[in-house]
């Protein structure tokens, strides 16, 4: 079946400019994770999202980020004011609970961000 | 909070070599533990998990680690490397949530990327 799909897979944007990189989880994947991934840092957690519930935003590392996700599925990260600094791969990630045994996460290939 | 440790950042072998990983992490209680690996322009694939029961668990690509409490380690091996296997390899730890039941708070390593010799 499909996998995680994330688009666009490369952006380039000037600084200040606002992006919005798209995620499509796993059909039925109540969970839906994003992740930064900048050279050498390994993944920094960003937000996750769960069903109804409240999302964790405790990764956001400022309030220029925001995350939102449409009808339990669809998943937009928004970076306003774009900074040099935010350049790196953002990753997304579905899975599905309640049994986290058997709920690891499926990655998208992720989209490569780069502020000019 | 949880927190995990690659020390080794790059690591060159030859193929037909033997592999090990190494991977340390923090957790005061039973963690979920997992090794991923990322191609190039790839995300990211599961390459196997601990969670409970028998410390050696396998996993796919001919791939095993060793969970042992006593040294907060999971260390990634492999027999002999393949080609194939150049990549980075991410060592995660999962700790469970206190919202949404079964789901959990992953975090990872800095990676290791893997260079294999002809």
């Amino acid at each position: 079946g499909a996998g995680v799909s994330q688009s666009p897979s490369n952006k380039v944007t000037e600084k200040g400019k606002d992006v919005e990189l798209r995620c499509d989880p796993i059909s039925g994947h109540t969970a839906l994770y994003w992740y930064r991934q900048s050279l050498g840092q390994g993944l920094e957690f960003l937000i996750y999202f769960q069903g109804n519930s409240a999302p964790d935003k405790s990764g956001l590392p400022s309030d220029r980020f925001s995350a939102e996700r449409t009808g339990g599925s669809v998943s937009t990260l928004t970076i306003q004011r774009t900074q040099q600094e935010d350049s790196a791969v953002y990753l997304c990630a579905s899975s599905s609970p309640p049994r986290a045994w058997d709920s690891p996460l499926h990655f998208g290939n992720g989209t490569r961000l780069t502020v000019t | 909070a949880q927190s995990v440790t690659q020390p080794d950042i790059h690591i060159t072998v030859s193929e037909g070599a033997s592999l090990e990983l190494r991977c340390n992490y923090s957790y005061g209680a039973t963690p979920y533990l997992f090794w991923y690996v990322q191609s190039p322009g790839q995300g990211l694939q599961l390459l196997l998990k601990y969670f409970s029961g028998d410390t050696l668990v396998q996993g796919i690509k001919g791939f095993e680690a060793e969970f042992k409490r006593s040294q907060s380690s999971f260390n990634l091996r492999k027999p002999s490397v393949h080609w194939s296997d150049a990549a980075e390899y991410f060592c995660a730890v999962g700790a469970p949530r206190n919202s949404g039941a079964g789901s959990y708070q992953l975090t990872f390593g800095k990676g290791t990327k893997l260079s294999v010799i002809p």
